[in-house]
């Protein structure tokens, strides 16, 4: 089973900046089916991008995914107050998920 | 506009059954693989089962299997969980989800109800 490691943990950003976060497959991930999600707290996640490049619907273009293989990338390019969550990647085999990174907005 | 939302969880005993229900609306349900993805407590996401468009296909996580059953009702656009021998593991907010699917793996999963929490606990 391929197991998602995402970095880093917390990430800490002020409003404007650019986050880069990550996602390490353990094995290559199926034709780069993975998924990005953001979630709020108390709320559910919403899919932001999948095949690791295409945007969902209504979501901003400031938000990119990038990658092949084992390394993945979501660029949130100019970060806004609302984008405090915690980020999720999801790859195709078994529907995995990695442990998250938390971006909060100083 | 899709919506699911999902009813039925509640406070249960370790070894006892529960089952939670989704309803769907927006969209033509018959035409999507539907599935249910958990989240513990302070922790990540886990996908927990899925079913294809008719039924006919069923896919369970391993730590579930023998134990829980989805299913699904497509003249009344539901989706089911049937959780039988429940235990503490099992405490989480469990999501209804469309997904994009190929047997028991998924592409994605583009909508997501707002959740129901399932507490086991004596």
């Amino acid at each position: 089973e391929i197991v998602l490691t995402q970095s880093p943990g917390t990430l800490s950003l002020s409003p404007g900046e650019r986050a880069t976060l990550s996602c390490r497959a353990s094995q290559s991930v199926s034709g780069n089916y993975l998924a990005w999600y953001q979630q709020k707290p108390g709320q559910a996640p919403r899919l932001l991008i999948y095949g690791a490049s295409t945007r969902a619907t209504g979501i901003p273009d400031r938000f990119s995914g990038s990658g092949s293989g084992t390394d993945f990338t979501l660029t949130i390019s100019r970060l806004e107050p609302e984008d405090s969550a915690v980020y999720y990647c999801q790859q195709f085999g078994r529907s995995t998920f990695g442990g998250g990174t938390k971006v909060e907005i100083k | 506009e899709v919506q699911l939302v999902e009813s039925g969880g509640d406070l249960v005993q370790p070894g006892g059954s529960l089952r939670l229900s989704c309803a769907a609306s927006g969209f033509t349900f018959s035409s999507f693989w539907m599935a249910w993805v958990r989240q513990a407590p302070g922790k990540g996401l886990e996908w927990g089962a899925n079913i294809n468009q008719d039924g006919s296909e069923k896919y369970h996580v391993d730590s579930v299997k023998g134990r829980f059953t989805i299913s699904r009702d497509n003249a009344k656009n539901s989706l089911y969980l049937q959780m039988n021998s429940l235990r503490a593991e099992d405490t989480a907010v469990y999501y209804c989800a469309r997904g994009y699917c190929s047997g028991g793996s998924c592409y994605y999963f583009d909508s997501w109800g707002r959740g129901t929490l399932v507490t086991v606990s004596s």
